[in-house]
């Protein structure tokens, strides 16, 4: 079945740090990838998304590449802020199981930025 | 881009009443809703996916007589939750999807219930 690894957190970073937030998958087909944040008391929100292969999303200045090779879907950013604090998940959603689309999960990771 | 709202954000009620809990698409139409449950600092369990007019599908360990699902229109779906106990209290999320088959899912705010 898919499955999503993530790493642990809380990870703890100084403003304007690099970010690296590590995510492998495994998948039966050919899955999307998803990035989601969720803020305290909210909801997820969708950060960016990867369809294929090589493929790399991005928005608000944080990136991620679909990587079939070494099946990750690492995310970065190069310059944190402390509004960035929240629980990034990653996701996979693929059609293996008759088109569902059903998404799967990690665990999510914590990020917390201090001043 | 796709809006979907929750109602109510927060509940807080007595041990054995029922809390209905809101999911609507605001400017699309949903086809599928799912509904999550998510434990703090954990990550979010699918409950149920449901479809308009017809039944939802649950996971496995999910009570499907406790947790009511209604998806009567394109853009409402509901979730009861029915005779709560304290170990009920959890942080809902609904998602909702379009078009079958399609691979993004717009999600809901979030609704906090409390059960004292």
């Amino acid at each position: 079945g898919n499955s999503v690894t993530q790493m642990e957190g809380p990870v703890t970073l100084s403003e304007e740090a690099f970010l690296t937030i590590n995510c492998t998958y495994t998948a039966t087909g050919y899955p999307s990838l998803f990035w989601y944040v969720q803020y305290p008391g909210e909801g997820l929100q969708l950060l960016l998304k990867a369809t294929k292969a090589d493929d790399k999303g991005s928005n608000k200045g944080f990136e991620a590449t679909y990587r079939k090779e070494t099946t990750s879907f690492h995310l970065e950013k190069g310059s944190v802020q402390v509004s960035d604090s929240a629980v990034y998940f990653c996701a996979l959603s693929d059609g293996a199981s008759g088109g569902s689309y059903i998404p799967t999960f990690g665990r999510g990771t914590s990020l917390i930025v201090h001043p | 881009g796709a809006v979907v709202s929750q109602h109510p954000s927060w509940v807080i009620c007595k041990s054995g009443t029922s809390v209905k809990i809101e999911c609507r698409s605001l400017d699309f139409q949903a086809t599928t809703m799912f509904w999550y449950r998510q434990f703090p600092k954990q990550s979010l369990m699918l409950m149920a996916t449901s479809n308009e007019g017809s039944k939802a599908t649950y996971e496995q360990g999910v009570e499907k007589d406790k947790f009511l699902i209604n998806h009567a229109s394109l853009t409402l779906s509901t979730l009861t939750v029915t005779s709560a106990h304290p170990e009920d209290s959890s942080f809902y999320i609904c998602s909702a999807r379009a078009q079958r088959g399609e691979n993004e899912q717009f999600f809901g705010p979030g609704t906090r219930l409390t059960v004292l």
